[in-house]
Formats: structure tokens, C-alpha cells, sequence
């Protein structure tokens, strides 16, 4: 059973411009969350998607935006970068919803 | 308790060696309590899931118990090996919000 997957791995983006990154939940999972780690910070809630519906979200900017696609995979996008968004950005996906979440390896964001 | 918080930061121990972690989280409201166990370079794996008050889970020589009425949940590792060295993150969950609240993890460090 294939996990969660995340792509790209890493990623260098320049301040002021967007970027947007892609996971694939487990096959059957419907609910998709995203989480930001910075340097020193916890993971910090940044959505939840279920059915291609924003069901939750946590305290970030506007520029931080997401969506779920039919086949329950989704993208995150985050718009005019700066440099306190260099973090690791962790997905989720569970099934049932509210109970276990796996988590993908993770994608690598460095904004110079 | 208004957040979830861990202890300690970080834990060094020789081989051999027992050792526990507490996950202090806000009892109000409470739906689920999780651990999990966090290698460098690697996604999050889940170790435990628990939800009753009381509840004791135990995988290997990992084990962990729930306090749901005064709000804290601990960890025992029984013979620390080094492949046990990680980060164990703990996370709540509240009423129906379907989103992980994080504590900044217990780091630790298993030396021969």
C-alpha cells in the first residue's frame, strides 16, 4: 500500500514568488491536512481538506491557500514567498477522519 | 493547560536504559491523544492513537497510558536501543476539529 506522497522534495524559490507543492494521500484517505515546520517551531496547522472542501483552517496569511482535487489528492500554494516561509511542509491524510493521520516525508521549502 | 506541551526538550540515555516522556494537553473538550515517533530526514510514524481516559497502548518495548480528566499522557521506552533515537512528538485532538495541535517534542538521544 503506496503511502503518502509528496512532491518535489525540496524546493529554492526566491522571495516574492509562489510556489506550489502536491500530495498524493493514501488511496481511500479523504481527508487531507497540511502542517509547517520552522526552525524551532512545533508543526503548526496550516489546513484540513475533506471532499475537496476547506474544512479547517489555522492561523496563516491569506497567501497560504490549498485545494483538494476529486481524487482526493491536493496542492498547497503559497504566494509572494518570504523569508519565514523557508520550512519543512508536512501532509497528512486519514482515514477514519479525526482518528490516525499519515504523514508524507515532507517538502523542503528554502526561500532566498 | 491551553496548549500541548512536552518533557523534557531532549533526553540523552545509554543503552539499555528505561525512560518516559509526558505530553501535558488540554483536558476540555478532549477527542484523541497521539504519538508519534520522528527520524530525521523521515515522515512522522504514528505510534499510538488513544481516545479513553485510562487507556494503556503498548507496541514492543514502547508503551503509553492517558490521563484525559487532568490532561497528560506519558510515554515509556523499556531498554533503550539506539535505534530508538528520534524526535516523539505527542498531538491532541479536540471535540470534532480535524486538525493535530502539536507539542515541540521530546528529543532523544540512545548512546552504547
Amino acid at each position: 500500500k503506496a503511502g503518502v506522497t509528496q512532491t518535489p522534495r525540496y524546493l529554492i524559490k526566491t522571495r516574492g514568488q509562489q510556489v506550489t507543492l502536491s500530495c498524493s494521500p493514501i488511496s481511500g484517505h479523504r481527508s487531507v491536512s497540511w502542517y509547517q515546520q520552522t526552525p524551532g517551531q512545533g508543526l503548526q496547522f496550516l489546513f484540513e481538506y475533506f471532499s475537496e472542501t476547506q474544512r479547517n483552517k489555522g492561523n496563516f496569511p491569506g497567501r497560504f491557500s490549498g485545494r483538494q482535487f476529486s481524487n482526493s489528492r491536493s496542492e498547497m500554494n503559497v504566494s509572494t514567498l518570504e523569508l519565514g516561509d523557508s520550512a519543512l511542509y508536512l501532509c497528512a491524510s486519514s482515514f477514519p477522519e479525526n482518528y490516525g493521520y499519515t504523514f508524507g516525508s515532507g517538502t523542503r521549502l528554502t526561500v532566498v | 493547560i491551553l496548549n500541548v506541551e512536552q518533557s523534557p526538550q531532549s533526553l540523552h540515555v545509554q543503552e539499555g536504559d528505561s525512560t518516559n516522556f509526558t505530553c501535558s494537553f488540554p483536558s476540555s473538550n478532549f477527542y484523541a491523544l497521539h504519538w508519534y515517533r520522528w527520524e530525521t530526514a523521515k515522515s512522522p510514524e504514528a505510534l499510538f492513537v488513544m481516545t479513553l481516559n485510562g487507556d494503556e497502548k503498548k507496541k514492543g518495548r514502547i508503551s503509553a497510558t492517558l490521563n484525559t480528566k487532568e490532561g497528560y499522557s506519558y510515554l515509556y521506552i523499556k531498554g533503550s536501543q539506539p535505534e530508538d533515537s528520534a524526535t516523539y512528538l505527542c498531538a491532541s485532538t479536540t471535540g470534532t476539529a480535524s486538525k493535530l495541535t502539536f507539542g515541540t517534542g521530546t528529543r532523544l538521544q540512545v548512546t552504547l
